[in-house]
């Protein structure tokens, strides 16, 4: 397996235009996590899936940011409009719970710049 | 103005000393702990894993180390090296509505000076 693959690898945009990252997930995995990691924040978890269905946003910051998994194999984070303080890494991790032990995988994230 | 980073605590040490790193976890009732390190431009990797029920795990070149009663782990590198340079954190599975999610630490900075 290639493991946890994330698109775009790098973003430079303008505020106010709309962000897409996308992920696809490690085959047989049934959580798909999202986090945010900054200078200021460190590493935020802002939703997780399983079995494609989203169970905690909590960590969603606000309106602006969306996420969905129509299927196993692919899931998207938008951010509409995007702010200057949106810029952060982002990355995508999936994982199988194996006895209560949730290892999680992650991909190369995607590095998102608002200007 | 200029904004507040994240100052991650940072251990540097020689090139084939021994490093450890500490970490304070939150919920007692947590029984699942994990490190991960991340390098420079990825995303965080499994090192190793411990259960509640262990004190003591052995991998190659690291052990980790389960302290419940005052709630610590800490993860030891034997001989460090150069490669060994990055950002560990530790993280605990919490139980949440049957599933178990990982919360992550703040990290600690490891450098490894030749």
């Amino acid at each position: 397996d290639a493991g946890v693959i994330q698109s775009p690898r790098h973003e430079v945009t303008e505020m106010g235009q709309e962000v897409t990252l996308r992920c696809k997930p490690i085959s047989g995995h049934d959580y798909l996590f999202w986090y945010r990691q900054t200078m200021m924040r460190g590493l935020e978890l802002l939703i997780y899936f399983n079995n494609n269905v989203p169970i905690d946003d909590s960590g969603m910051p606000e309106d602006r940011f969306s996420a969905k998994m129509p299927n196993a194999s692919f899931s998207t984070l938008k951010i509409q409009p995007s702010e200057p303080r949106d810029s952060a890494v982002y990355f995508c991790a999936s994982s199988l719970v194996v006895a209560g032990a949730n290892v999680l995988t992650f991909g190369a994230g995607s590095r998102l710049t608002v200007l | 103005g200029e904004s507040v980073g994240l100052h991650l605590p940072t251990l540097s040490v020689q090139e084939g000393d021994n490093s450890i790193i500490n970490c304070a976890y939150s919920n007692s009732a947590s029984d699942y702990f994990i490190w991960y390190k991340q390098e420079s431009g990825k995303g965080p990797q499994f090192i190793i894993d411990i259960r509640s029920n262990m004190d003591k795990r052995q991998g190659q070149r690291v052990t980790v180390l389960l302290n419940k009663t005052v709630k610590h782990l800490s993860l030891q590198i034997a001989a460090t090296q150069p490669g060994d340079s990055a950002v560990y954190f530790c993280a605990e599975n919490i139980e949440s509505g049957g599933s178990y999610i990982p919360t992550f630490g703040r990290g600690t900075s490891l450098i490894v000076h030749p």
